[in-house]
């Protein structure tokens, strides 16, 4: 069963707002990504996971903060938002890579999607 | 850096025409080459992971290979529910194991 939900399905938010997107995940796995994807292009990385401490931020604003309380769930906070950031916002889960401690998987480790949080800011 | 180019970007086929949805890359030792389905509005769905060149993997009508350059998802006598937009990534072992390098997509349609 690889199932990720994600919570709400669809979010209008003002520019002053404070929201929250929220992802669980049930497989055991130990990584949680945030991804966001605009129209007819592909997913980009915004956040990585692992072992419930954040180890990938690609670059982005500090008006999106991510959270992992623990190994089974993820929260995206939004605060102060932009009509551009307007988009789907996916939440996945992997087998976390063994990396930091000294072994690192040779075998690709599967990213499983949540349905998405389609995010719309006027 | 890790590259994925889909081929062709879209693709229009009647019920039971066959074909190939093409995936090239490069990518600095490869971890793994990865297929998604994602339809509109939808999250991504996987579909199969290949880790080596040779490999296949089939699921119903699809069929997915991999050599040391590109990987191809083979269609067999599509149907109308598999219209969607198909999805190729790679992980290289030049980076971090946990990030995915995505081609743009294939668009597929099958008509009636």
């Amino acid at each position: 069963d690889t199932e990720v939900t994600q919570t709400p399905k669809h979010l209008v938010m003002g520019m002053t707002n404070k929201k929250s997107l929220k992802c669980e995940q049930h497989m055991g796995h130990r990584a949680m990504y945030w991804y966001k994807q605009k129209a007819k292009k592909p997913p980009e990385l915004m956040f990585v996971y692992s072992y419930e401490k954040l180890s990938i931020n690609e670059s982005v604003p500090s008006r999106f903060s991510p959270e992992c309380p623990n190994s089974s769930l993820l929260n995206l906070h939004l605060h102060a938002l932009q009509p551009e950031d307007s988009a789907l916002y996916l939440c996945a889960s992997s087998q976390a890579p063994l990396e930091g401690q000294g072994v690192v998987l040779k075998s690709g480790n599967t990213i499983y999607f949540g349905e998405g949080s389609w995010l719309t800011v006027v | 850096e890790d590259q994925v180019t889909q081929s062709p970007e879209a693709l229009r086929l009647q019920e039971g025409e066959s074909s190939s949805l093409n995936c090239s890359y490069t990518v600095s030792g490869l971890r793994g080459l990865f297929w998604y389905r994602q339809d509109p509005g939808k999250g991504p769905e996987f579909l199969f992971t290949l880790y080596s060149a040779g490999e296949e993997k089939e699921k119903e009508r699809l069929k997915a290979t991999l050599t040391k350059k590109e990987s191809f998802l083979h269609i067999t006598a599509p149907k109308p529910e598999d219209s969607a937009t198909y999805l190729c990534a790679v992980q290289g072992a030049g980076g971090t194991a946990s990030k995915l390098t995505f081609g743009t997509g294939t668009r597929l349609q099958v008509t009636l």
